[in-house]
């Protein structure tokens, strides 16, 4: 089963644009953490925000987290092609080695 | 340092055969995952082994199992092999986890693509 709702599924931008992606989840977590794909290879780690943060920077990307609201999203500011990629969120929620995934959000930089 | 390895990236195999991929950690680090990624189901979890002792089962068939070795390298099985087991298997590890620590970052490997005909 899916903790993640991610929203939009597809996300078709221009070069120079902002990426706006947003995960919602069920239950309450210790952190949640945000992965990129590119074509069905393997998930690049992208940032971790734990449950006691509320924002996270790290080079281009943003990442808040509303632990009332059970959401989080992630920003990519100033997009390139090279950002084309699938994007998951993944929750853990009791230290118990398992992340539960989002549908994940597939955004498109177009040059 | 060395990323996640999983081996082999590419697998054919027929309904009713049995397949077992590898999966070696990032180097110190003692705790392996290992998903399951399908275009229906997306992303999900299958089992998590820490110091040779599974800590954590997802809810899949007894058809998959895995195990760990002492120098953390990681393999999993699938037996009897089914059209719908045709999937990306990714393997991810992370430093330690302790009950009482924040879970810490996974990091993944490229993944070991599957075929079942």
């Amino acid at each position: 089963s899916q903790q993640g709702e991610e929203d939009p599924q597809a996300l078709s931008i221009q070069e120079g644009e902002n990426a706006t992606m947003n995960c919602s989840y069920k239950t309450s977590i210790n952190n949640l953490q945000w992965y990129r794909q590119n074509s069905g290879r393997g998930l690049v780690h992208l940032i971790l925000i734990r449950s006691n943060e509320r924002e996270k920077h790290s080079g281009r990307l943003r990442v808040t987290l509303d632990t009332s609201k059970k959401s989080s999203s992630l920003l990519i500011t100033a997009s390139r092609a090279a950002d084309t990629a699938s994007y998951f969120c993944a929750t853990d929620s009791g230290n118990t080695g398992k992340l539960i995934f989002g549908q994940g959000t597939t955004l498109q930089v177009k040059p | 340092k060395a990323g996640v390895t999983q081996t082999p990236r590419y697998l054919i195999k027929t309904r009713g055969q049995q397949v077992t991929l590898s999966c070696s950690p990032i180097s110190g680090h003692r705790s392996v995952s290992w998903y399951q990624q399908t275009p229906g189901q997306g992303l999900q979890f299958l089992f998590e082994y820490f110091s040779e002792t599974q800590r954590n089962k997802g809810n899949f068939p007894g058809r998959f199992s895995g195990r760990q070795f002492s120098n953390s390298r990681s393999e999993m099985n699938v037996s009897t092999l089914e059209l719908g087991d045709s999937a990306l298997y990714l393997c991810a590890s992370s430093w330690d986890r302790h009950p009482q620590l924040t879970q810490e970052t996974q990091y993944f490997g490229p993944g070991t693509r599957l075929l079942v005909l």
